[in-house]
């Protein structure tokens, strides 16, 4: 069964710093596109990192919005994917989600995902 | 960027209607157009993705139809368990999310 598991959020001041793990399990991680989207309260969904698979070199995409501030990453060995997350901002508050896609290509997005875990950041 | 516009925002309908939601995208996306079903409090479900494959598990009375900036996602009769917001993804270049449309029992 997959199973994807997010844990990390928290209230953080602005300016602050945080990372989020996705913890995966019932399938071979490295074979997997693996995803961040969020949403943020009573608002609708935002896709904001992408980590392609192994066969395409675990290769990184970012939304404008969190480009050069958010880092998307994988822990291979532990099938962990993070989200690190800089110089928050009070528009960052949100549910955070990790998503899994279908079938291992970019054609099937989001066919898997977490819980999701709550990030506030406020003064 | 394409965006991507949902309408309506809000849909009333009755148990047993046939319900349609639209998206339209800003530029041509091809087929590659999913839809999520997201109930209050819990995370999103994937319905239909390349515009009308139904995901495996998902009820037949869900079917999604378009191609290039117009797309339909059909309920073909309204049941109790459907009232949920619903949002299509574009995945043709990255993903950009619509709007959403929330769908609620008359």
């Amino acid at each position: 069964e997959v199973k994807l598991v997010e844990y990390g959020g928290g209230l953080v001041q602005p300016g602050a710093s945080l990372r989020l793990s996705c913890e995966a399990s019932g399938f071979t991680f490295s074979d997997f596109y693996m995803e961040w989207i969020r949403q943020a309260p009573g608002k609708g969904l935002e896709w904001i990192a992408a980590s392609r698979n192994k066969a395409n070199d675990y290769s990184t995409v970012y939304s404008a919005s969190v480009k050069d501030r958010f880092t998307i990453s994988r822990d291979t060995y532990k099938s962990i994917l993070y989200l690190q997350m800089n110089t928050l901002k009070p528009e960052d508050t949100a549910i955070y989600y990790c998503a899994r896609d279908g079938d291992g290509t970019y054609y099937y997005p989001f066919a898997y995902w977490g819980q999701g875990t709550l990030v506030t950041v406020s003064s | 960027d394409i965006q991507m516009t949902q309408s309506p925002s809000f849909l009333s309908a009755s148990v047993g209607d046939r319900v349609t939601l639209s998206c339209k995208a800003s530029q041509n996306i091809n087929k590659y157009l999913a839809w999520y079903q997201q109930k209050l409090g819990e995370a999103p479900k994937l319905l239909i993705y390349n515009a009308n494959s139904l995901q495996t598990g998902i009820p037949s009375r869900f079917s999604g139809s378009g191609s290039g900036t117009d797309f339909t996602l059909t309920i073909s009769s309204l049941q109790p368990e459907d009232v949920a917001t619903y949002f299509c993804l574009q995945h043709n270049s990255w993903r950009t999310f619509g709007g959403g449309t929330k769908l609620e029992l008359k």
